[in-house]
């Protein structure tokens, strides 16, 4: 079975915080993915990743950067939270760059005060 | 305009009834489409990969029109268990993302 883990299931920080969120896939899947989710607005994504070292912007990529490292491993950083990036991330991953079925973790629920 | 539209619901059916959701996409470049299902507060977890030529699993039914640009999901003789949030889900196969409904909520009643 696919694994997809995320560091923390809730997490709550302040303004300006600098907030890290981490992904660890086991499948060795080329591409990873950094989602959030909010009520009537579904998922967006915020930057994915289809190889070690490359990235690429998603829909909502402002006030975050990520990180990849290492294949398995996908980091998404918030320079300085804002109350607005209150949300649940999601992390996915997925073989290949063909369109192959997305395996998500089961997500950070983010709480900036 | 949004590259994927769903009916958000609520969907509120009898057990047993038969409930169907559609989903829209803008793309026509787009090639591979998916019915996920997201429980309160879970991750979305695939339902069923979407056919050209429509596909069946068991109660569930998903087509697709492409002239219309539209795919469809079909649950028959639905059970308590299915309450959930069904998101439609689109890829180009041109880039690696992926376009997700805002998703249709379905409660089945006792």
């Amino acid at each position: 079975d696919v694994k997809v883990t995320q560091s923390s299931r809730y997490l709550v920080k302040r303004t300006g915080e600098k907030v890290f969120l981490e992904c660890v896939q086991d499948m060795d899947h080329e591409n990873m993915f950094w989602y959030r989710q909010d009520p009537g607005l579904g998922l967006r994504l915020i930057y994915f990743s289809y190889d070690v070292k490359m990235k690429e912007k998603g829909d909502i990529p402002e006030g975050y950067s990520v990180s990849r490292e290492k294949k398995e491993r996908f980091s998404l950083i918030l320079e300085s939270a804002s109350t607005n990036q209150t949300s649940m991330y999601l992390c996915a991953s997925s073989f290949t760059r063909a369109a192959e079925t997305q395996y998500f973790g089961p997500g950070t629920r983010l709480l900036v005060l | 305009r949004k590259e994927v539209e769903q009916d958000p619901g609520p969907f509120n059916v009898p057990e047993g009834a038969t409930v169907a959701f559609n989903c829209t996409y803008s793309n026509s470049a787009s090639q591979s489409f998916f019915w996920y299902r997201q429980d309160c507060r879970k991750e979305p977890k695939l339902l069923m990969s979407v056919y050209s030529s429509g596909n069946e699993d068991g109660r569930f039914t998903a087509q697709l029109n492409r002239a219309s640009q539209y795919i469809s999901l079909l649950i028959r003789d639905s059970k308590l268990s299915d309450s959930a949030t069904y998101l439609c889900v689109v890829n180009t196969n041109t880039g690696n993302q992926f376009y997700f409904g805002t998703g249709t909520s379905l409660t089945v009643i006792p």
